[in-house]
């Protein structure tokens, strides 16, 4: 059974940095992408970012609004992904969810969603 | 960015009504779409992909359709456990967007 675990979340000052971890098992982590979604309270989706696997280079994207702030790394040896969040705004106020990304069909889809964990940024 | 616009945003039905959502690109996407259901204080969780392809385990009441910039995604018969928000979602080329979403609750 796929599981994926997120922790991390919690309240961050403004300007503070903060890093999320999504734990997987149920599958072979190191052959997938990985991605982040997140949620502001009483809002819709809104993608994050994403990392490759090993085998494409362990590349990443991210969404305008939170690039040069937010990375991805994972860490095959122990299936776990990690959204590192520097320079935190109040506006990153959100539960982040991680995803398992496959390509199906010729599309890609999150077929898998962690639980999710809330960041709080606020003075 | 491509962007997704959903509608209705939401709607009012009743169980055994056949609801369809609607998703429009801003520009083709070919069938690299995505719909999924999320209930309140939930993850979201997977129906669709490739526009058209159910995920295992979803009933057989859900299905999904269009291509290019139009898409729809039919409950055929709503349950009480489909009261929810759906989302679509391109995944056509970066970033991939979603929609703003679809309220379904009871009538």
């Amino acid at each position: 059974e796929v599981q994926l675990v997120e922790s991390g979340g919690g309240l961050v000052q403004p300007g503070r940095s903060l890093r999320l971890s999504c734990s997987a098992s149920g599958f072979t982590f190191g052959d997938y992408i990985m991605g982040w979604v997140r949620q502001a309270p009483g809002k819709g989706l809104e993608w994050v970012g994403l990392i490759r696997s090993k085998a494409y280079g362990e590349t990443t994207e991210f969404a305008a609004s939170v690039k040069d702030r937010f990375t991805i790394l994972r860490d095959d040896s122990k299936s776990i992904a990690y959204l590192q969040m520097n320079s935190l705004k109040t506006e990153d106020t959100a539960v982040y969810y991680c995803g398992r990304v496959g390509y199906i069909a010729g599309s890609g889809v999150t077929d898998y969603w962690g639980q999710g964990t809330l960041v709080t940024v606020s003075s | 960015d491509i962007q997704m616009t959903q509608s209705p945003s939401s709607l009012s039905a009743s169980v055994g009504d056949r609801v369809t959502i609607t998703c429009r690109a801003s520009q083709g996407i070919n069938n690299n779409l995505a719909w999924y259901q999320q209930k309140p204080g939930k993850a979201p969780k997977s129906l669709i992909y490739a526009a058209s392809n159910l995920q295992s385990g979803v009933p057989s009441r859900f299905s999904g359709s269009g291509s290019g910039t139009d898409f729809t995604l039919t409950i055929s018969s709503l349950q009480p456990e489909d009261f929810a928000t759906y989302y679509c979602q391109q995944f056509y080329t970066f970033p991939p967007t979603f929609g703003g979403g679809t309220k379904v609750d009871i009538k």
